[in-house]
């Protein structure tokens, strides 16, 4: 059973460009988290789905960041006209409940 | 809102000492606790989930204790070597308004062990 999967792993974007981070959870798993590690910070919840509903964006900033996980395929995490403050590392985590969280190897976006 | 903080932020210690991590938690209603490692620039790796029923979780050299009524818990590491040198990050959940657990992270303890 393959652990979570996070694509790409390093991602570079020019201030005003969309990025778009995708997240496959494990087998089975049907509850994905998004987290953001800014750096010399520790990680912040941003957002809960399930299979074709978000449940809690309350981490979320209000503006340019959005998320889905459709029927079908991986869980993408978006942000558009990206700004250097949007540096960092997200992690994508999948558990089978609401419990136990298992973390995926993470993105490390880059705004130059 | 629960709120994590880990202590000492940094630790440099040499091989093959014992050591101890500390973790405490402002929101002690919770079902379980969970310590991470993290590799510079890598993702998360989970070394030990506590059930709020449990006192102690053992794996190999790690052993954490989870002491839920004064909001505590520590990892201890036996017989440090160097492939031990991490950051670990300990995680305790949040219940959410929509019934979900999100996790709160501590900023970690960055952890060197010297050969």
């Amino acid at each position: 059973n393959a652990g979570v999967m996070q694509n790409p792993r390093h991602l570079v974007r020019r201030r005003g460009q969309e990025a778009r981070l995708r997240c496959s959870p494990m087998k089975g798993h049907s509850h994905v988290y998004w987290y953001r590690q800014l750096p010399e910070e520790g990680l912040k919840f941003m957002v809960y789905l399930q299979k074709e509903n978000i449940i809690d964006e309350s981490g979320m900033p209000k503006e340019r960041f959005s998320a889905e996980f459709p029927k079908e395929g991986p869980s993408i995490l978006r942000i558009q006209q990206v700004v250097r403050g949007d540096s960092a590392a997200y992690f994508c985590a999948s558990s089978p409940v609401s419990y136990e969280q298992y973390f995926g190897p993470g993105t490390r976006l880059t705004v130059t | 809102k629960q709120e994590v903080t880990q202590i000492p932020a940094a630790l440099s210690v040499p091989e093959g000492e014992n050591l101890v991590l500390n973790c405490s938690f402002t929101d002690s209603a919770i079902y379980n606790l969970q310590w991470f490692r993290q590799d510079p620039g890598k993702g998360l790796t989970s070394l030990l989930l506590i059930q709020s029923s449990q006192r102690e979780q053992t794996s190999g050299r790690l052993n954490a204790s989870l002491d839920k009524s004064s909001g505590r818990s520590t990892l201890y590491i036996a017989a440090s070597q160097p492939g031990d040198s991490a950051t670990y990050l300990c995680a305790a959940p949040e219940r959410s308004n929509f019934g979900n657990e999100k996790l709160t992270f501590g900023t970690g303890t960055r952890l060197t062990i010297i050969p």
